[in-house]
């Protein structure tokens, strides 16, 4: 069964710093691109960034770009987002996403980790 | 950056109805086009890739259509367990944009 959970969210100031981590089981780690999408509760969803299953950066969302760094460690089964320079509209539940074929489609989603930039 | 724009934001209807939901690009994306369904306090669920491949273990009350920038998610017969937000996703480039999400709701 596949498995995605992510970690690393809370609380931080406006400026401040936080990484978010997603372990995954139940697939061959590195045959897959991750993705991490985000979603403002009630609200809809945003693509924040993806990574294919080399470590490949995919892209970012224009409104993290130069902020935000994804990254995997195939070794560790893990994927990782490094987010800097946080602002309030950053603050979202943040979903681990595995990608599932080639055409980039989402078939397994972590349960997400919260963030709220606030100070 | 490509939008896309769905439509109705929302809708009401009853157990049984038929229901459309379109999506449209802002540009061309083929048939890069995935539906998903969410429920509240769940992460989404994938339902249809690729305009109109059904997810396995979906049900086939839910049909996706269209190539290009137009594109329709159908439920032939909705049922209780259907009353959810749906968003569609192209993933013709990065970023790979959502749509702002339609919600079915009870009638």
């Amino acid at each position: 069964e596949v498995q995605l959970v992510e970690s690393g969210g809370g609380v931080v100031r406006p400026g401040g710093s936080l990484r978010l981590s997603c372990g995954a089981s139940g697939f061959i780690f590195d045959d897959y691109g991750m993705s991490w999408v985000r979603q403002v509760p009630g609200k809809g969803l945003e693509w924040v960034s993806g990574i294919n299953g080399k470590g490949g950066t995919l892209g970012y969302a224009d409104s993290v770009k130069g902020r935000f760094t994804i990254s995997r460690d195939n070794a560790k089964n893990s994927l990782f987002l490094q987010m800097n320079s946080l602002r309030a509209e950053d603050t979202a539940l943040y979903y681990c996403a595995r990608d599932g074929g080639y055409s980039g489609y989402i078939d397994h989603w972590g349960q997400g980790t919260l963030v709220t930039v606030s100070s | 950056d490509i939008r896309m724009t769905q439509s109705p934001f929302s809708l009401s209807a009853s157990v049984g109805d038929r229901v459309t939901i379109t999506c449209r690009a802002s540009q061309s994306i083929s048939k890069f086009l995935n539906w998903y369904q969410q429920k509240p306090g769940q992460a989404p669920k994938l339902l249809i890739y690729a305009a109109s491949n059904l997810q396995t273990g979906v049900p086939s009350r839910f049909t996706g259509s269209g190539s290009g920038t137009d594109f329709t998610l159908t439920i032939s017969s909705l049922q209780p367990e259907d009353f959810a937000t749906y968003f569609c996703q192209q993933s013709y480039s990065t970023p790979r944009t959502f749509g702002g999400g339609t919600k079915v709701e009870i009638k």
